[in-house]
């Protein structure tokens, strides 16, 4: 079955530094790819996704690509901000249910 | 356009205890989720629907029912609450045609 890996948080950075957020996944055939966040609090919201191999999502100055080769859609920001502080969640989309599964979360916290 | 709505917001009860959920989407989607999310877990489907009058398993549908008797509504029901089902619960919507799921805000469910 479909399942997706995302690196282990705690992630704490300080403000303006590079981030990265490992994610692979496992699936049949080439699923639409997602990464949502989620603020303390709130639900969850999309962030970027990309449709197919080679496509490149970007969203509010994050990034992530789609690596068909790698099975990989890592998320990246240049310079982040303590606003940036929440819950990213990794997702494909089954093609048949068209439903969501998940990677377990990584937590971000960014310091002053 | 509320998007994805979800009632109640918060709700406590006792083992044993029944409850509904209710979620409403007012985008005129086909398919609807219910999900659970649980701390280090991320969210694991419920059950899902892919129209009015259909209702299917998603990984985790032990303990929980549902139903989709109107196209922009869909119930969680839990008839005999236990511990084990305290957790966010998410509902999502997406069309039949785009690979973007919108949740609602979530309702935190504590069982006693």
């Amino acid at each position: 079955g479909n399942s997706v890996t995302q690196m282990e948080g705690p992630v704490t950075l300080s403000e303006e530094a590079f981030l990265t957020i490992n994610c692979t996944y496992t699936a049949t055939g080439y699923p639409s790819l997602f990464w949502y966040v989620q603020y303390p609090g709130e639900g969850l919201q999309l962030l970027l996704k990309a449709t197919k191999a080679d496509d490149k999502g970007s969203n509010k100055g994050f990034e992530a690509t789609y690596r068909k080769e790698t099975t990989s859609f890592h998320l990246e920001k240049g310079s982040v901000q303590v606003s940036d502080s929440a819950v990213y969640f990794c997702a494909l989309l089954d093609t048949g249910r068209r439903a969501l599964t998940f990677g377990s979360g990584t937590r971000l916290q960014v310091q002053p | 356009n509320a998007g994805v709505t979800q009632t109640p917001k918060f709700r406590v009860l006792k083992t044993g205890q029944s409850m509904t959920l209710l979620c409403a989407q007012d985008m005129n989607h086909e398919y609807m989720y219910w999900y659970r999310q649980d701390p280090g877990m991320g969210l694991r489907l419920i059950h899902y629907s892919v129209g009015e009058g259909t209702t299917a398993k998603g990984e985790v549908p032990d303990g929980y029912n549902v139903s989709r008797l109107k196209k922009q509504n869909f119930l969680l029901g839990l008839e005999s609450a236990a511990p084990s089902q305290t957790s966010v619960y998410f509902c999502a919507s997406i069309a039949g045609v785009g690979d973007t799921q919108y949740f609602g805000p979530g309702t935190r469910l504590t069982v006693l």
